[in-house]
């Protein structure tokens, strides 16, 4: 059983629309919960960190963690062309070791 | 804004030849890593670095591999004899204190092995 699994999409939505990415995992174990957003051929980029459960918000983007259901999500309000990229969730038991990748779902925001 | 820099962006190199790939972390982060994404694939855990020794790895980081800190501020990740299947991105990473998962990435070095 994978670690994590994503949905891989391509997710297309219109400008403004509000976007929810999604995550789930295996391992009650796991309690750091990180979203990236990655550009073509560049490296993660934080977006999100969120340890054990409950919702964070920032901005236009809110993390929610579901530990009873191993679910995770990244919601995108008013969504914007800028926001096309892949987005990667990432997991850990700990806070200073490996985290798993899920495989990236690719978000296109039509203006 | 403080950030992870990687050299090269791009190295090409033969099949058995040696290459280091290098990592300027963040500079008042203590944990370091290296990550790899092979094309179209997941992003990799390849090792973690702490207080001057590695603290796991993973199995794809065989003896092939090693990772050094020579100066207190590199990063450097080495693959002794390259294979194909080595191409992939190489992503370098931080994170400050153990209180936080937050790790910040590289922009990467994308390493052809032909």
């Amino acid at each position: 059983q994978k670690e994590v699994e994503q949905d891989p999409g391509p997710l297309s939505v219109p400008e403004g629309a509000i976007v929810s990415l999604n995550c789930t995992y295996s391992n009650s174990a796991f309690q750091y919960f990180m979203w990236y957003r990655q550009y073509s051929r560049k490296g993660p980029e934080l977006l999100m960190y969120t340890y054990s459960s409950g919702n964070k918000e920032d901005g236009r983007f809110t993390a929610q963690v579901d530990k009873s259901s191993k679910y995770i999500s990244l919601f995108i309000r008013d969504s914007q062309p800028s926001d096309s990229a892949t987005y990667l969730c990432a997991i850990g038991r700990d806070n200073f070791n490996k985290f798993y990748f899920g495989s990236g779902t690719k978000l296109n925001v039509k203006p | 804004e403080p950030e992870v820099t990687q050299t090269p962006s791009h190295q090409v190199t033969q099949m058995g030849q040696e290459v280091i790939l290098r990592c300027v972390p963040i500079s008042n982060h203590l944990y370091f890593y290296w990550y790899r994404q092979i094309l179209g694939q997941k992003v990799e855990f390849l090792v973690s670095f702490y207080n001057n020794e590695i603290s796991e790895k993973s199995e794809i980081f065989d003896d092939q591999f090693s990772v050094e800190r020579p100066d207190g501020s590199n990063f450097t990740l080495k693959i002794r004899s390259t294979k194909l299947e080595d191409s992939a991105m190489y992503f370098c990473a931080s994170k400050t204190t153990g209180g936080t998962a937050e790790a910040f990435f590289g922009q990467g070095t994308r390493l052809t092995v032909v």
